[in-house]
C-alpha cells in the first residue's frame, strides 16, 4: 500500500518569507501524488498534482512543488507567504485497489501558520 | 457551479444515539466518497461508490456504520450507535470518474460531536 509522511505538524513563517512543506511518500510503483489545502472551516481544495509529466509542479496561489524520485519527496513550496496561506496543507498519494480503482491517501497534515 | 453539499454541518449527540448526514455531490459526478477525518489526523477513506455500487468499503466500521447512495445520486451516511471515538468531522467528496486526475471535490464537512 502506498503511504505518505508529512515531516512536520506545524511550520511557522513570517509574511513575505519562503514556504517548505516537506512530504516524503512510500510507493512500490511510480505513484500520483498531489498537494491539497483545507482552510478554517472551508473544504479541502486541490492545490496541485503530480501525473508522471514534469517533475516540477505548479499549482495555484504561487505554489509549487518538485517530484525526486531518488529521495522519494514532494516537498511544497512558495518563494513568499501571504497571511492568506496560513491553512492545513494534506500530502495526498493515490493508491490502487485491486479492483483497479484508485483512492488517496492522505498525509496527517501540516499546518501553516503566517505572522506579519 | 453548485458544490458538494452536507448537512447537518454540526451535531452533537450522546453515546449509543444514531445520526445520519447527508450529502448531494455535483451534478453529474459519478463517484462519491465519504472520509472521517479526526482532529490532528489527514483524511481517511470510509466508502467509495461508484454511481450507486460500493467500490471500497473495506475501512467503514460495518457493526456501527452504514452508508447508501440511492439512485446514484444523493447519499447518506448513518452510525447507530455512535461511541465517543466518533467524534469527527465527516466529509464528502465526488469526481467525475475513477481518480485519473486525482482532483476530488469537497464539501465542508459535518462536524459530529459525540458526548
Amino acid at each position: 500500500a502506498q503511504s505518505v509522511t508529512q515531516l512536520d505538524s506545524h511550520v511557522s513563517v513570517s509574511e513575505g518569507t519562503p514556504v517548505l512543506l516537506r512530504c516524503n511518500y512510500s510507493s512500490s510503483y511510480s505513484p500520483s501524488l498531489f498537494w491539497y489545502v483545507q482552510h478554517p472551516n472551508k473544504g479541502l481544495q486541490l492545490l496541485l498534482k503530480y501525473t508522471s509529466a514534469a517533475t516540477l509542479v505548479k499549482g495555484i496561489n504561487g505554489f509549487e512543488a518538485e517530484f525526486k524520485k531518488s529521495e522519494t519527496s514532494f516537498h511544497l513550496t512558495k518563494p513568499s507567504a501571504h497571511m492568506s496561506d496560513a491553512a492545513e496543507y494534506f500530502c495526498v498519494v493515490s493508491d490502487r485497489e485491486d479492483t483497479g480503482f484508485q483512492k488517496l491517501v492522505f498525509g496527517t497534515g501540516t499546518r501553516l501558520l503566517v505572522s506579519p | 457551479e453548485a458544490g458538494v453539499a452536507q448537512s447537518p454541518r454540526y451535531k452533537i449527540i450522546e453515546k449509543r444515539q444514531s445520526v445520519a448526514f447527508w450529502c448531494n455531490p455535483i451534478s453529474g459526478h459519478a463517484t462519491l466518497y465519504w472520509y472521517q477525518q479526526i482532529l490532528g489526523q489527514g483524511p481517511k477513506l470510509l466508502i467509495q461508490f461508484q454511481n450507486n455500487g460500493v467500490v471500497d468499503d473495506s475501512q467503514l466500521p460495518k457493526d456501527r456504520f452504514s452508508a447508501e447512495r440511492l439512485k446514484g445520486v444523493d447519499s447518506t451516511l448513518k452510525i447507530q450507535p455512535a461511541k465517543l471515538e466518533d467524534s469527527a468531522v465527516y466529509l464528502c467528496a465526488s469526481s467525475p470518474g475513477q481518480i485519473n486526475t486525482g482532483e476530488l471535490f469537497f464539501g465542508e464537512g459535518s462536524r459530529l460531536t459525540v458526548l
